[in-house]
């Protein structure tokens, strides 16, 4: 069974540092993985999209990367702004009808 | 682009009493359709799934059901709601190519069962 951890739990930097959020997954036999952003009593916002034959992808300040081999995928936030502040949440598909698996995520406040 | 609308937006309702939570798409047809359940302290967990008008697939046993009586409509019910129903529930799209396309959330429905 698939399962996915990401970790922290929880992340709190000041505004410009850059973020790193890990995720990690069991089963390497992957369509794809994608990163979310959800804010308090929201729906998720998609991010970014990494199919499985790709390493990373990038969009604006945002770049996540993916290590199948090793069940490892990070998304990395250039120069964090206290609007970067949310729970970030990844999942993985890991079966032709779409279905996803997703972490707890992690919960990032950035301070002005 | 496609946009997902979900109603209501929050829902109080006894233990016990029924439950119908609407799914709505625009900008898409033919869409594979999910509902998700994201419950206090919990990580999200998928429900059901639709590929099809009719079509519908559980993962998990519970008192819930769900129906998709048009392509683009998708109805999460309940004939008697347990304490263990309330949470936030989205529902969500891919479009063709459902093992590679991103997935699209809605902006979901807090229901809380009291």
């Amino acid at each position: 069974k698939q399962e996915v951890t990401q970790i922290p739990a929880a992340l709190s930097v000041p505004e410009g540092e850059n973020l790193v959020l890990n995720c990690s997954f069991t089963d390497s036999a992957i369509y794809n993985l994608q990163w979310f952003r959800q804010d308090p009593g929201k729906g998720l916002t998609s991010l970014l999209l990494i199919q499985s034959s790709q390493r990373e992808q990038t969009s604006g300040r945002l770049n996540a990367s993916l290590d199948k081999s090793s069940g490892r995928s990070t998304l990395y936030i250039a120069a964090s702004q206290p609007g970067d502040s949310a729970t970030y949440l990844c999942a993985v598909n890991t079966d032709s009808w779409g279905k996803l698996q997703f972490g707890a995520g992690t919960q990032v406040v950035v301070t002005p | 682009s496609q946009t997902i609308h979900q109603w209501p937006a929050t829902l109080v309702q006894p233990v016990g009493s029924p439950l119908s939570l609407e799914c709505t798409v625009e900008g898409t047809s033919n869409p594979n359709l999910y509902w998700y359940r994201q419950a206090a302290g919990r990580g999200l967990q998928l429900l059901f799934y639709s590929v099809g008008i009719g079509q519908i697939s559980s993962e998990v046993p519970q008192n819930l059901s769900a129906s998709r009586p048009q392509d683009r409509q998708f109805i999460l019910s309940s004939k008697k709601l347990l304490l263990s129903d309330s949470g936030f529930y989205l529902c969500a799209l891919t479009r063709m190519g459902a093992n590679l396309g991103e997935q699209y959330f809605g902006p979901g429905t807090r229901l809380t069962v009291t």
